[in-house]
């Protein structure tokens, strides 16, 4: 059975520190690995990764993939309060479309 | 639609009733995908229709669920014979097409089975 683990379920930190999330997968057949940042209403989609080493980087949030050691981190820089959120991490695989997600990482922000 | 519109928000039912949630998806998307989140939770997979096909329904929990697409825009999800371990928030999501990895979701209808 496909799995995805998030760590750590949860943090706390400063308005400007840096905070990285950590997502391993075990994915069978696997294609690729998506970020998504919940808050009080829905899932907002971040990135998707496909390729070992190559970052996506969207303002201050960036991702990196490794898919020999089956992980991927998602980075937050100078942090705001506006990035308390929970961080969704899933696994899709080729053959079908269903996107295995981790429990989340749930982040809270401190003025 | 602009965004995934989901109904109702929630929804309060007594366990053995029959409970229909709706989704109407972003209009120029082709696939729409029902999830499944408890409280503390990921999503979980229930099932996706590409227009109003639907290859695949191995995540529906049980054949008291079911979903439906008929004319490939709106989608309902039913829950038969409402358990309380049914409690939990449904989620519609829809993508332009399949493989894209890009999905949009609804802001969920938090069912309580009492």
């Amino acid at each position: 059975e496909d799995k995805v683990v998030q760590s750590p379920l949860s943090l706390v930190v400063h308005e400007g520190d840096t905070v990285t999330l950590n997502c391993s997968y075990e994915v069978t057949n696997f294609r690729s690995l998506l970020w998504y940042k919940q808050e009080k209403k829905a899932p907002t989609f971040l990135f998707m990764l496909t390729s070992s080493g190559i970052e996506k980087k969207s303002g201050r949030l960036s991702s990196i993939l490794d898919k020999k050691e089956l992980f991927s981190i998602l980075n937050i820089t100078a942090t705001q309060t506006g990035d308390s959120a929970i961080y969704l991490c899933a696994g899709s695989n080729f053959g079908n479309e269903k996107l295995t997600f981790g429990t989340g990482t749930r982040l809270t922000i401190i003025p | 639609g602009a965004g995934v519109s989901q109904s109702p928000r929630y929804k309060v039912t007594k366990r053995g009733q029959d409970v229909t949630l709706r989704c109407d998806p972003i209009s120029s998307h082709a696939t729409l995908y029902w999830y499944q989140q408890a409280l503390g939770q990921g999503p979980e997979f229930l099932t996706y229709f590409n227009y109003e096909a639907q290859p695949d329904k191995s995540g529906l929990p049980s054949d008291r669920f079911s979903a439906e697409r008929p004319e490939g825009s709106i989608s309902t999800l039913t829950i038969q014979r409402t358990e309380q371990r049914d409690s939990a928030m449904y989620r519609c999501a829809s993508s332009l097409w399949q493989n894209t990895g890009e999905l949009f979701f609804g802001e969920g209808s938090r069912l309580t089975v009492l």
